[in-house]
C-alpha cells in the first residue's frame, strides 16, 4: 500500500541536543509538508517542500530546518531543542493538483528532557 | 479571532446517536473544507471534504458548508465506538506565491462513543 512513513515513532532528546525526524513517501508526491501539533492544539504547518522549493512559514522558529534530498524523502532537523519544541511531529504529502488533499503519516512524538 | 474555531469538547454520547461537529472561519479565501478524524496516538486521515455550500453525504457522515455563514458540520448517524476519536476541521486556501495550497486546522474535537 502506498503510505506515508515516519521514523522514529517516539524520540526523546536533551535539551539543546541536535535532533532528525525522517518522513519517507511511497505516493509519488510532490509536495511534502511538516506540522508541529502539540496536545489539544491544532496542527501547525512549519514549511513544506513543492518538489524542491522550499517554503518556510513566517512564525516557524529558526531552530527548524528541513532537507529533501529526493522525492521519496523529507527531514526535520530541530538544531537545539528547548523544552517548548516537545510534540507531535506530522508529515504530510499531497499532489501537485487538485484541492490538495493531504495524505498524513502516524507522527514521531518528541519528548525532550 | 483566529483563522478557524472548533470547540475542543470533549463530547461523549451513547452509541447509536447522532453526533454534531461544527467548526466557524472567517477568512473568506478559505475554499476547500475538510474533515479529518484523528486516532490517539495516530496522524490524521481525511474523512471528507467539500467545496460549495450544501450537503455531502458519505455512508454515515454528512459534512454540511454554509459559505454565506462561515460555517460547517460534521454529522454522524448512528455512532459507534470504533468513531471515538479527534475530529478535525481543515479547510484550504491558496498559498502565497504557489500554485498548492495550505490547510488551515481547527483544534479538534474529542468525542467519545460509549457503548
Amino acid at each position: 500500500d502506498a503510505m506515508v512513513i515516519q521514523n522514529p515513532r517516539y524520540q526523546v532528546t536533551q535539551f539543546g541536543k541536535p535532533v532528525t525526524l525522517s518522513c519517507s513517501q511511497t505516493l509519488n508526491h510532490n509536495v511534502m509538508y511538516w506540522y508541529q501539533q502539540k496536545s489539544s492544539q491544532a496542527p501547525k504547518l512549519l514549511f513544506h517542500y513543492y518538489d524542491k522549493d522550499f517554503n518556510n512559514e513566517a512564525d516557524t522558529p529558526d531552530n527548524f530546518q528541513s532537507r529533501r534530498p529526493n522525492t521519496s524523502f523529507c527531514f526535520l532537523d530541530i538544531r537545539s531543542p528547548g523544552l517548548g519544541d516537545a510534540a507531535m511531529y506530522l508529515c504530510a504529502t499531497s499532489s501537485r493538483t487538485g484541492y490538495n488533499e493531504q495524505f498524513f503519516g502516524p507522527g514521531t512524538r518528541l519528548t525532550v528532557l | 479571532q483566529k483563522e478557524v474555531e472548533q470547540d475542543p469538547g470533549p463530547l461523549s454520547v451513547p452509541e447509536g446517536a447522532i453526533v454534531s461537529l461544527n467548526c466557524t472561519y472567517s477568512n473568506s479565501a478559505f475554499q476547500y473544507f475538510m474533515w479529518y478524524r484523528q486516532y490517539s496516538r495516530k496522524g490524521p486521515e481525511l474523512l471528507m471534504y467539500t467545496y460549495s455550500s450544501g450537503n455531502k453525504e458519505d455512508g454515515r457522515f454528512t459534512a454540511q458548508v454554509d459559505k454565506s455563514s462561515k460555517y460547517i458540520s460534521l454529522f454522524i448517524r448512528d455512532s459507534q465506538p470504533s468513531d471515538s476519536a479527534t475530529y478535525l476541521c481543515a479547510m484550504s486556501s491558496p498559498h502565497s506565491g504557489g500554485s498548492n495550497y495550505k490547510l488551515t486546522f481547527g483544534k479538534g474535537t474529542l468525542l467519545t462513543v460509549n457503548p
